[in-house]
């Protein structure tokens, strides 16, 4: 039973517009978040995380929102750049200190597709 | 630059024939991560190491074992590698206050 879930394998977006990715997630004891990016033949690379006491976190043109009551967090990239096309990950950990026995649950990926 | 490497990048084996991954870091980092990434699934964990303490998931096949012989080297061995195992391996570090850092993988095939 997946506890993370990223129900859009892909999203087409046109450059210079917004690109949201959605993730839900049914353990209500998540209380940290994280966005990873992943290119082919590379490893995920950190990208944005939310702790579970906020509901909006930025960085740059990144910007992650958490519902906790709905169990949905999104990433908002705007405006989106070619350089974005890449699969993008959502990782849940039972720790906000990070490092414990259950690492990160991780969602299956959303590939998101920056149009010229 | 520190950080996390993993040999081979890309490994055929063949069904039944023991096979070793490995993964070595320049972070100092105490916690390393094994995780299986089948096609368009999610990275799934298979074990972690805290330190030299070994954490098993529980469905982890019998089939995959780990070896950290130091700080900086992590192995994955997997004894008898089935069709169903060739996947993208991932290995991941962890320290308090630096996050994780993930690997580039393993892809392994098994023919």
């Amino acid at each position: 039973d997946q506890q993370v879930k990223q129900n859009s394998p892909s999203l087409s977006v046109q450059e210079g517009r917004i690109s949201i990715l959605n993730c839900d997630y049914t353990n209500s004891m998540f209380d940290y978040f994280l966005w990873y990016k992943k290119y082919p033949a590379e490893g995920p690379t950190f990208l944005i995380s939310i702790s579970s006491i906020k509901d909006k976190n930025e960085d740059g043109r990144f910007t992650v929102f958490l519902n906790k009551s709905a169990k949905h967090l999104s990433l908002h990239i705007v405006p989106s750049q070619p350089g974005d096309s890449a699969v993008y990950f959502c990782a849940a950990s039972l720790n906000k200190a990070g490092g414990g026995a259950d690492g990160l649950t991780f969602g299956k990926g959303t590939h998101l597709i920056i149009q010229p | 630059d520190a950080m996390v490497i993993q040999n081979p990048r890309y490994q055929v084996t063949q069904f039944g024939k023991p096979v070793t991954l490995s993964c070595s870091q320049t972070l100092n980092h105490n916690v390393m991560y094994w995780y299986q990434q089948k096609s368009s699934q999610a990275p799934k964990l298979l074990f972690h190491y805290y330190d030299k303490d070994f954490n098993n998931e529980a469905d982890t096949p019998d089939n995959f074992q780990s070896r950290r012989p130091n700080t900086s080297f992590c192995f994955l061995d997997i004894r008898s590698p089935g069709l169903g195992d060739a996947a993208m391996y991932l290995c991941a570090t962890f320290r308090r206050g630096e996050g994780y850092t993930f690997g580039s993988g393993t892809r392994l095939t098994v023919v």
